[in-house]
């Protein structure tokens, strides 16, 4: 079976850091473009943060940008996403999806994990 | 950015029924659409790529229509377990941007 299962969220301070990581089981992890979805609460699905199969290339929402690091350990099958000087914005349900085309990016998602909680409150 | 715009916010659909959601963007993003289906405490499933494309494993009774900024998604016949929130994204143009949903109620 197809698994994203994302762990790391909690509650931190304005201006915290947190690590949230995702195992991918079940497919060629590698194969994969992967990224991270988020959802305030009551709010839309936002982009945050995608990077290529080979994990050279990332990419970034502007609101994260030079503060979220996205990477990948393809011998772990996981997923990363450091995330530093966190404001109460950025309070959300974290997502992990599988971009669908195989070796290539095109921010459809075709397999999501059910996510992972950060708040960021003082 | 473009800006997606879904309507109704909710509907209220017997069962058997045809549901009808529509998806708007503010500009040109070509066929370069998807649906997703979320249930409370669940991830989302996609439905829908390339704005007609039905993902696998997706029942037949869900279908998508639409180019450029006009996007339509149907159940022909709703089913108990269709009640969610659905929303569509464009991943034409950079930033990736999702609809604020709407969400299916069971009549």
């Amino acid at each position: 079976e197809v698994q994203l299962l994302e762990s790391g969220g909690g509650l931190v301070q304005p201006g915290g850091s947190l690590r949230l990581s995702c195992v991918g089981s079940g497919f060629s992890f590698s194969s994969y473009a992967m990224g991270w979805v988020r959802q305030a609460p009551g709010k839309a699905l936002e982009w945050v943060s995608l990077i290529s199969n080979s994990g050279i290339t990332p990419y970034y929402a502007d609101s994260v940008k030079g503060r979220f690091i996205i990477s990948r350990d393809n011998s772990k099958n996981t997923l990363y996403l450091q995330m530093n000087r966190l404001g109460d914005e950025d309070t959300a349900l974290y997502h992990c999806a599988r971009d669908r085309r195989l070796g290539e990016v095109s921010n459809a998602f075709d397999v999501w994990g059910q996510g992972t909680m950060v708040t960021v409150s003082s | 950015e473009i800006v997606m715009t879904q309507s109704p916010a909710t509907l209220s659909v017997s069962p058997g029924e045809r549901a009808t959601l529509s998806c708007r963007a503010s500009q040109n993003v070509r066929s370069t659409l998807a649906w997703y289906q979320q249930k409370p405490g669940q991830a989302p499933r996609l439905l829908i790529y390339g704005a007609s494309t039905r993902a696998t494993g997706v029942p037949a009774r869900f279908s998508g229509s639409g180019s450029g900024t006009e996007f339509t998604l149907t159940i022909s016949s709703l089913q108990s377990e269709d009640s969610a929130v659905y929303s569509c994204q464009q991943y034409n143009n950079w930033p990736p941007t999702f609809g604020q949903g709407t969400k299916v109620e069971i009549k």
